[in-house]
């Protein structure tokens, strides 16, 4: 089973600044195979990243991904009052078929 | 518009069982991979269950293997989780999710429904 490693667990960063989140596989992961997803409470999950660095419908610029092999990232450039919530990242693989990460929580500092 | 609508939690007794129902529209249902994903209380979300479009390919987690079955009704529109042999730590919100047509990723869940497992 591939362990997917989020950090930090919590971010706090004011509206304008920039956040990095990092998302560590215990093993080689397919790009094509890692997704994040933005959760806000009492929401469900929304899609934001496929393919690694792929943005999903209607996200905006702000929102990047990258990475390769066992480390991705997701940045977003100048955070907006609407994206302070949780991330978590997602891969595809074999038994079980799909992982999350244990989710990153950007709050306001 | 696509739409995902889950129904069916509740709260059962240890050892019961429930089925959950998730509606589709706004999409060709029967072109679409689904999932089932929960959530507890305050925690992350965790992969449950996977059918493939037609039904013939399906997989759960090591968690849910032996007492879940997922199903869907192409005709009807509609996917299903029969959950037996329901334990405490399957309370959780219980979300169905569709594939990206083609990917791996999930592009659109519903708003998902609580089951609640106590005596």
């Amino acid at each position: 089973e591939i362990v997917l490693t989020q950090s930090p667990g919590t971010l706090s960063l004011s509206p304008g600044e920039r956040a990095t989140l990092s998302c560590r596989a215990s093993q080689s992961v397919s790009s094509t195979y890692l997704a994040w997803y933005q959760q806000k409470p009492g929401q469900a999950p929304r899609l934001l990243m496929f393919g690694a660095s792929s943005r999903a419908t209607g996200i905006p610029d702000r929102f990047s991904g990258s990475g390769s092999g066992t480390d991705f990232t997701l940045t977003i450039t100048r955070l907006e009052p609407e994206d302070f919530a949780v991330y978590y990242c997602q891969q595809f693989g074999s038994s079980p078929l799909w992982t999350f990460g244990q989710g990153t929580k950007v709050e306001i500092k | 518009e696509v739409q995902l609508v889950e129904s069916g939690g509740g709260l059962v007794q240890p050892g019961g069982s429930l089925r959950l129902s998730c509606a589709a529209s706004g999409f060709t249902f029967s072109y679409y991979s689904m999932n089932w994903v929960r959530q507890a209380p305050g925690k992350g979300l965790e992969w449950v269950s996977f059918i493939t479009s037609g039904g013939s390919s399906i997989d759960y987690a090591d968690s849910v293997k032996g007492r879940f079955t997922i199903s869907r009704d192409n005709a009807k529109n509609s996917l299903y989780l029969q959950m037996n042999s329901l334990r405490d730590e399957d309370t959780a919100v219980y979300y169905c999710a569709r594939v990206v047509y083609g990917g791996y990723a999930f592009d659109y869940w519903g708003q998902g429904t609580l089951v609640t497992v106590s005596s």
